[in-house]
């Protein structure tokens, strides 16, 4: 079964932690997305990447970290200077061939600080 | 920057019936993909159609239409025949290149039986 993965579906964070959500894609796509959604809004982009060993800041990328060691995978780190952490993160990915680029989402995890 | 604005924040339709979503967006390109994403209550976002700016026909996808004036910047999303499985948030995406997306506000969309 192809898709995107991500874990965990819920995670909690106390204030002054660091934490690190996990996204996995086994569709063979070359980008990778994570963007972030706040209730009653619509998605905004934290990070992405079209290859291994490189990313791109999107807009909200202050207080949030990604690697991209394996085209599988490109986990993002909340850290502690993120002030406003609390909120609905989803994962995406994407060929990079211009008609053919929709991007697929995987389920998100719920970020909540206690 | 581009920039996406929905403009219903809720719309409600009987069941059967259609329903048409409103969307416009703003840039200065002449090339660009738009979309329309569909976020049910478990929140994964699925898309439901996409339009390139360069073809002049609209998108179809089986009960599922768009209204692409791109002189106008608009691309409304018709929903015909409603199903109760229609209810959702509804987005509208503009890719501005780099395949990065630019979402709007989103419309929850509410199916009366």
């Amino acid at each position: 079964d192809g898709g995107i993965t991500q874990s965990p579906k819920y995670l909690f964070r106390k204030e002054g932690q660091n934490v690190t959500l996990s996204c996995e894609q086994n569709l063979n796509h070359d980008a990778m997305y994570w963007y972030r959604q706040d209730p009653g809004q619509g998605l905004r982009l934290i990070y992405y990447s079209q290859i291994v060993n490189d990313f791109q800041k999107g807009d909200i990328a202050e207080g949030y970290s990604v690697s991209r060691e394996k085209k599988e995978s490109f986990p993002l780190t909340v850290t502690s200077a993120q002030k406003n952490p609390t909120a609905f993160y989803l994962c995406a990915s994407s060929i990079v061939f211009a008609s053919t680029d929709t991007q697929y989402f995987g389920p998100g995890t719920r970020l909540t600080v206690l | 920057a581009q920039t996406v604005t929905q403009s219903q924040p809720e719309m409600s339709v009987q069941e059967a019936e259609t329903v048409t979503l409103s969307c416009t967006y703003d840039t200065s390109e002449s090339d660009y993909y738009l979309f329309w994403y569909k976020q049910p209550p478990s929140r994964q976002m699925i898309l439901v159609i996409r339009q390139e700016a360069y073809k002049q026909q609209n998108a179809t996808e089986n009960r599922f239409s768009v209204n692409f004036q791109k002189a106008a910047k608009s691309f409304s999303l018709k929903i015909s025949d409603s199903q109760l499985g229609d209810a959702a948030m509804y987005f509208c995406a503009y890719e501005q290149g780099a395949q990065k997306l630019v979402f709007g506000q989103g419309t929850r969309l509410t199916i009366n039986p």
